[in-house]
């Protein structure tokens, strides 16, 4: 399985926008990048899910670029309430087993 | 989505003991995987429930230690075993529905004395 690395943390204001990145330079061809995000004493959360350029849903972009080796989280205007752990995986889709890094840790500050 | 409730949500357990954690979907699900996540870590995956066979470990977790059942598609318990205060961590259950998305429980927080 891929390898993920991220900033450790991240220090961000309300209204800003935050853009984290990963890198998974050995990204295999049948895996999808997946965003999670987790709050203190509670399970991780599914953000976002791509396969390569740009996914967006109501709470979060995600960018791709060709060479897959990296992923962009952004999200828009954050609030205190996006304080949280964010993890980047890389793994096959419908089912694959997942492996979290380090995750980063944002604060929102206002 | 799927909706996984595990029990008990915290215990405090003594030394040389076993817990057993119940993990329950609200829905039928193929995969089933079972995480610790220790004080300010990351989640380590312990490994995958497959329903009506043997579980498959991760390295560094044995079956002696982290007995896994999956009686059906919507349940899985992980018993951890002769605990230690080493053990003392969150459980997580997590599932795979038909979305492919991977939910996760609440987690159940165990605290070895």
């Amino acid at each position: 399985l891929a390898k993920t690395t991220q900033p450790i943390s991240m220090d961000s204001y309300e209204g800003q926008e935050v853009n984290i990145t990963c890198s998974h330079n050995n990204i295999a061809t049948n895996d999808y990048i997946t965003w999670y995000q987790q709050f203190p004493s509670q399970g991780p959360r599914f953000i976002i899910q791509g396969y390569k350029t740009k996914v967006t849903n109501e709470v979060a972009s995600l960018f791709i670029p060709a060479d897959r080796k990296s992923s962009t989280l952004s999200l828009p205007r954050v609030s205190l309430s996006d304080t949280a752990v964010y993890y980047c995986l890389v793994g096959e889709n419908q089912g694959g087993k997942l492996i979290f890094g380090q995750g980063t840790e944002l604060s929102v500050k206002p | 989505s799927a909706v996984i409730s595990q029990k008990p949500s915290r215990d405090i357990c003594q030394r040389g003991t076993s817990l057993t954690i119940q993990c329950q979907v609200d829905s039928q699900v193929t995969m089933m995987f079972w995480y610790r996540q220790q004080p300010g870590q990351s989640l380590t995956l312990i490994a995958t429930a497959n329903q009506g066979s043997e579980a498959t470990y991760e390295s560094g977790f044995v079956i002696d230690k982290f007995p896994i059942s999956r009686p059906n598609l919507t349940f899985s318990t992980l018993t951890v075993s002769n605990m230690s205060p080493e053990d003392s961590s969150i459980y997580l259950c997590s599932a795979v529905p038909d979305t492919g998305e991977l939910f996760f429980g609440e987690g159940s927080r165990l605290t070895v004395l």
